[in-house]
């Protein structure tokens, strides 16, 4: 059974870039899997960064950017700020109307 | 503005069944699939299955199939998820979502807390 994979937890400092992947136990992402990404803050409803690969839903600073890396698809944010420290979620489409999330990255800025 | 609200939080035994709704505002209710994703405490996010408002049509993830149903009234814009025959790992928030495969999910309900103990 093919998994969504994401680091489970990753460090940065303030006003570095961070790039989050997510990818599939077997295979290759691409943008015909409309990786979404996410992030979540304790007892938060999650909240919209990025759809289909690349675009920033509304409000969503221009510092987060999304792309496919190699065989993956990536989350960077450029100038991490304090209140980045987040929970990120992507989604991968498996086709037949299914999704998938990945396990979530652990962002710690410190 | 396109808001999700949900119902309240739920506390059932094991085996009992849950109901929760989600209505929607602010959008055309049957131009967007409505799609639940759940979150058991400490954990990540979970992809559940998904409803078109407009045909009723579902798809479930198969973990959850022929134990959740998800269903729609289209007169006062609201989806329902049934889950039956509840487990102690079924405690977790259980958020609605708006979303097509192409534009992500967005907006996001609150969430409603169901909580399984005997």
């Amino acid at each position: 059974q093919t998994v969504v994979t994401q680091e489970p937890s990753f460090s940065v400092s303030p006003g570095g870039t961070v790039t989050l992947t997510c990818g599939f136990t077997s295979g290759s992402v691409s943008t015909s899997d409309y990786p979404s990404w996410y992030q979540q803050t304790p007892g938060q409803a999650p909240r919209t960064l990025i759809y289909s690969t690349n675009i920033r839903s509304s409000g969503v600073p221009d510092r987060f950017s999304g792309s496919i890396l190699g065989n993956k698809a990536a989350l960077t944010i450029t100038g991490a700020q304090a209140d980045d420290e987040s929970d990120y979620y992507c989604v991968l489409y498996m086709g037949s109307g299914i999704s998938v999330f990945g396990g979530g990255t652990k962002l710690t800025v410190l | 503005q396109v808001q999700l609200v949900q119902s309240g939080a739920e506390v059932k035994k094991p085996e009992a069944s849950v109901k929760v709704s989600c209505k929607a505002s602010g959008y055309t209710f049957t131009a967007h699939y409505m799609y639940w994703v759940r979150q058991a405490p400490g954990q990540g996010l979970e992809w559940m299955g998904r409803i078109n408002p407009n045909s009723g049509g579902t798809n479930y993830a198969q973990k959850f199939q022929g134990r959740v149903t998800m269903t729609r009234d289209t007169s006062i814009s609201t989806v329902y998820l049934e889950m039956s025959r509840l487990r102690s790992d079924d405690t977790a928030v259980y958020f609605c979502t708006r979303g097509r495969i192409e534009d992500g999910f967005d907006p996001w309900g609150q969430g409603t807390l169901v909580t399984v103990s005997s």
